[in-house]
This record gives C-alpha cells, sequence and structure tokens, in this order.
C-alpha cells in the first residue's frame, strides 16, 4: 500500500525558515517524480514543487521560486520542502503527492497526481 | 499561465441523479487534464486522468470527456458519498494550474 507520510509542520513567524519531510513506502520511491501541492484554509490547490527521479532536476511556480527548495533522498525514500523566507500567504495545508510516469509517443510525462499524504499544516503569522 | 474555470462553484443535486461538472481552458490542454475528488478534510483523491481514462478503485459512476480546451466531469447517479469538492488539473504546460472547484451538494 502507498503511504506518504509529511511532517514538519507548524506555526513560524514572516521571514522565519521551515523544513517539511515526506516520508515514502509501499513503493519504489526512486522510480517516482515528486511533488509538494498546497491549500490554503478553505481555498483551492496550488502545486508548489516537483523533483525528478534523481533530484536532478526541479520546477517551481513563480509564486515560490527563490524561496522554496525541493529535495529528496533516495536511501531514505524521502522528500523534502525547505521554505525560506515564508510569508503570511504560504499558510496552507501541505501535501506531498506523487507523480506517476505516463508513457506517450516515446516520452514520458510527469504531469499528474496519483496519491496524496494527510496533509501538514503550516501557519506564517507573528 | 493557463487559467482553468470550474462552473458552476456549486451544484445541489438529488441522490441518482446524472450531472456533468465543467472545467474550461484559457488555453488549449490537448487531453493533459485530471480530475480529483476532495471530501471534506480528506486529501485530494485522483478520479480520472487525461481527460477520460479511468482510475483503479474509482466507482464506475465517473467519467470524464473533452479535450482542448472544454472538459466535462459526468456522475452518473450521484450517491451520498459523493459529496465533495471536484478540482480539475491541467498538466500541458508548467506551472501546473488548478481550477478553483466544483462543490458538490445533496439536496
Amino acid at each position: 500500500e502507498v503511504q506518504l507520510v509529511e511532517s514538519g509542520g507548524g506555526l513560524v513567524q514572516p521571514g522565519r525558515s521551515l523544513k517539511l519531510s515526506c516520508a515514502a513506502s509501499g513503493f519504489t520511491f526512486s522510480n517516482y517524480y515528486m511533488a509538494w501541492v498546497r491549500q490554503a484554509p478553505k481555498k483551492g490547490l496550488e502545486w508548489v514543487a516537483t523533483i525528478s527521479t534523481s533530484g536532478s532536476r526541479t520546477y517551481y511556480p513563480d509564486s515560490v521560486k527563490g524561496r522554496f527548495t525541493i529535495s529528496r533522498d533516495n536511501a531514505k525514500s524521502s522528500l523534502y520542502l525547505q521554505m525560506n523566507s515564508l510569508k503570511s500567504e504560504d499558510t496552507a495545508t501541505y501535501y506531498c503527492a506523487r507523480h506517476p510516469p505516463y508513457y506517450y509517443d516515446g516520452t514520458y510525462y510527469y504531469d499528474y497526481f496519483d496519491y496524496w499524504g494527510q496533509g501538514v499544516m503550516v501557519t506564517v503569522s507573528s | 499561465d493557463v487559467v482553468l474555470t470550474q462552473s458552476p462553484a456549486t451544484l445541489s443535486v438529488t441522490p441518482g441523479e446524472r450531472i456533468s461538472l465543467s472545467c474550461r481552458a484559457s488555453e488549449s490542454v490537448d487531453t493533459y487534464l485530471h480530475w480529483y475528488q476532495q471530501k471534506p478534510n480528506e486529501s485530494p483523491r485522483l478520479l480520472i486522468k487525461y481527460a477520460s481514462q479511468s482510475i483503479s478503485g474509482i466507482p464506475s459512476r465517473f467519467s470524464g470527456s473533452g479535450s482542448g480546451t472544454d472538459f466535462t466531469l459526468s456522475i452518473n447517479g450521484v450517491e451520498l458519498e459523493d459529496l465533495s469538492i471536484y478540482y480539475c488539473q491541467q498538466g500541458n504546460s508548467l506551472p501546473f494550474t488548478f481550477g478553483s472547484g466544483t462543490k458538490l451538494e445533496i439536496k
């Protein structure tokens, strides 16, 4: 059974840093791209970051680029999100999610999320 | 960025009804359009991938259609357990974006 368990959330002051972790089990972690998706209170979903299988490629939206860093440790089946210079608008539940590969016409695509963790709350407030 | 517009924002339905939820993209996303269900206080769950491909374990009453800019999620015979918010998401281009959701209420 695929399991994704996030940890590391909490209350943090604006401008400070926080690091989230996601422990994966039930699948071969090193074979999958992974991602973070967040949801502000009572709001919709926002993609935050994606990382390739080896960690050599990372992708971010402009809203977090330069402040957040996604990383992984395949030996530990773990995913991380280092969040710096936090702002009040970063307050959200952060989900760890798996990107399955989709092979089509000679190319692999990683563009949707098939398993999600239970989420971890991050509150940025003074 | 690709903007996904979902309609209606809220839909009140009677159990047993067949319903359709809409997702419209600001530019073509081909069939790189996926649907998720989020029940209250739960994580999202993948319902449909690539506009119309079914997902193992998802009830057959859920189906998807469309391509380009117009997509539909259909529920053939709504059940009480379908009370949720439904989101579409495009994977055609970065940044991945989600629609604002359609909330399904049961009458």
